[in-house]
């Protein structure tokens, strides 16, 4: 099986800063990544797929990088909106799945 | 609205048997592999199973092989997860989400809200 494993898995940051999460798969999975947030309460939200391709609706400030075991998350510069717990998935071994552990984004 | 709903949670017995719904609007169904995953309180995220459109393949997750039974029926738009032997561990909000058609290998790119299966004595 795939494992993932994103860090950090805390990170406290101010409105305003660059900010950005690394997701290491345990084998190469190509760009069949995608990154999803998500708030208390909430269901996740698609950010990102295909490793670099930002979701329809997501703002720019938003944008991901990486092929075969390295993919990173970048948020350019922090939105109150953005606090929340973000994780990377890998599609690779579609139809079956995993998730990274999640890094919960908190503001300082 | 493109939406998925899902129903069919609440409080169970250990030992018990429940059946989740999700039920979509807003787009064919009949069109997507759908997928469940589930999320236990204060914890990741965690694929239970897909289904593909028409049914031909199912899979699960190795961890949970055996008690869960995913189906569809596209003509009332609507997806199943039947759970059995339910245990503590079980216990979860569980999501159904749709697999997009944009590129292959894509991402959940609609999920539903959600539905709290609680198990206890």
């Amino acid at each position: 099986d795939i494992q993932l494993t994103q860090s950090p898995s805390f990170l406290s940051a101010s409105v305003g800063d660059r900010v950005s999460i690394t997701c290491r798969a345990s084998q190469g999975i190509s760009s069949y990544l995608a990154w999803y947030h998500q708030k208390p309460g909430k269901a996740p939200k698609l950010l990102i797929y295909a490793a670099s391709t930002l979701q329809s609706g997501v703002p720019p400030r938003f944008s991901g990088s990486g092929s075969g075991t390295e993919f990173t998350l970048t948020i350019s510069s922090l939105q109150p909106e953005d606090f929340a717990t973000y994780y990377c998935q890998q599609l690779n071994s579609y139809p079956t799945y995993t998730f990274g552990q999640g890094t919960k984004l908190e503001i300082k | 609205e493109v939406q998925l709903v899902e129903s069919g949670g609440g409080l169970v017995k250990p030992g018990g048997s429940l059946r989740l719904s999700c039920v979509a609007s807003g787009f064919t169904l009949s069109t997507y592999t759908m997928n469940w995953i589930r999320q236990a309180p204060g914890k990741g995220l965690e694929w239970v199973s897909s289904i593909d459109s028409s049914s031909s393949y199912k899979f699960y997750a190795d961890s949970l092989k055996g008690r869960f039974t995913i189906s569809r029926d596209n003509a009332n738009n609507s997806l199943y997860l039947q759970i059995n032997s339910l245990s503590a561990e079980d216990t979860a909000v569980y999501y159904c989400a749709r697999v997009g058609l944009r590129v292959a290998w894509d991402a959940f790119d609609i999920w539903g809200q959600g539905t709290m299966v609680t198990v206890s004595s």
